[in-house]
């Protein structure tokens, strides 16, 4: 079953615009991950943010965390061509290392 | 260094069949992952690996999914009497420690079962 929702499911901007894409979930969380799908590059690890973590910067990428309501945001500043991907938040909880995953957004950026 | 690899890349079986994917995860790294990812959706926890042992294989959909690492590096999933629902691609992933730190996925294995 899937732990998180994105949302939107998909978003289209136009290059150079910045992308927020949001992911709720259900359970406590340790750590809560993105990563960006491709048919080119597969599924590729973004930024891993922690649960007594609130926000978390990685060059274009901004991830917010918001326990209290179960929710974190992945901001893309400046878009890229090259930034259309499939984007899915994953947490693990408590003593288990699985990663569970969210239903994706779609991101499409318009040249 | 090299990434997570995995063959095939592409399966056609028929029902019934029974097929093998095989992962080469990164080299040292003690946690290893299965996931099977349906079209159009996330990718769902399979199974996982510390070293040769399965510690949690709650995610095996039916017995017929059998996963091993008798050497804690590479990894075989394997499925027997294979189904259509069981179409989908299978994702290996390969970590340093569990998940509290990046997986890194392999290309996946596209699985059409007919």
């Amino acid at each position: 079953s899937q732990q998180g929702e994105e949302d939107p499911q998909a978003l289209s901007i136009q290059e150079g615009e910045n992308a927020t894409m949001n992911c709720s979930y259900k359970t406590s969380i340790n750590n809560l991950q993105w990563y960006r799908q491709n048919s080119g590059r597969g599924l590729v690890h973004l930024i891993l943010i922690r649960s007594n973590e609130r926000e978390k910067h990685s060059g274009r990428l901004r991830v917010t965390l918001d326990t209290s309501k179960k929710s974190s945001s992945l901001l893309i500043t400046a878009s890229r061509a090259a930034d259309t991907a499939s984007y899915f938040c994953a947490t693990d909880a408590g003593g288990n290392e699985k990663l569970t995953f969210g239903t994706g957004t779609r991101l499409t950026i318009i040249p | 260094g090299a990434g997570v690899s995995q063959s095939p890349r592409y399966k056609v079986a028929k029902r019934g069949q029974d097929v093998a994917l095989r992962c080469d995860p990164i080299s040292g790294h003690v946690s290893l992952f299965w996931y099977q990812q349906a079209l159009g959706q996330g990718p769902e926890f399979l199974t996982y690996f510390q070293n040769e042992a399965q510690l949690d294989k709650s995610g095996l959909p039916s017995d017929r999914f059998f996963a091993e690492r008798p050497e804690g590096s590479v990894s075989t999933l394997k499925i027997q009497r294979t189904q259509q629902e069981d179409s989908a691609v299978y994702l290996c992933a390969s970590s340093l420690e569990g998940s509290r730190v990046p997986q890194y996925f392999g290309p996946g294995t596209r699985l059409l079962v007919l």
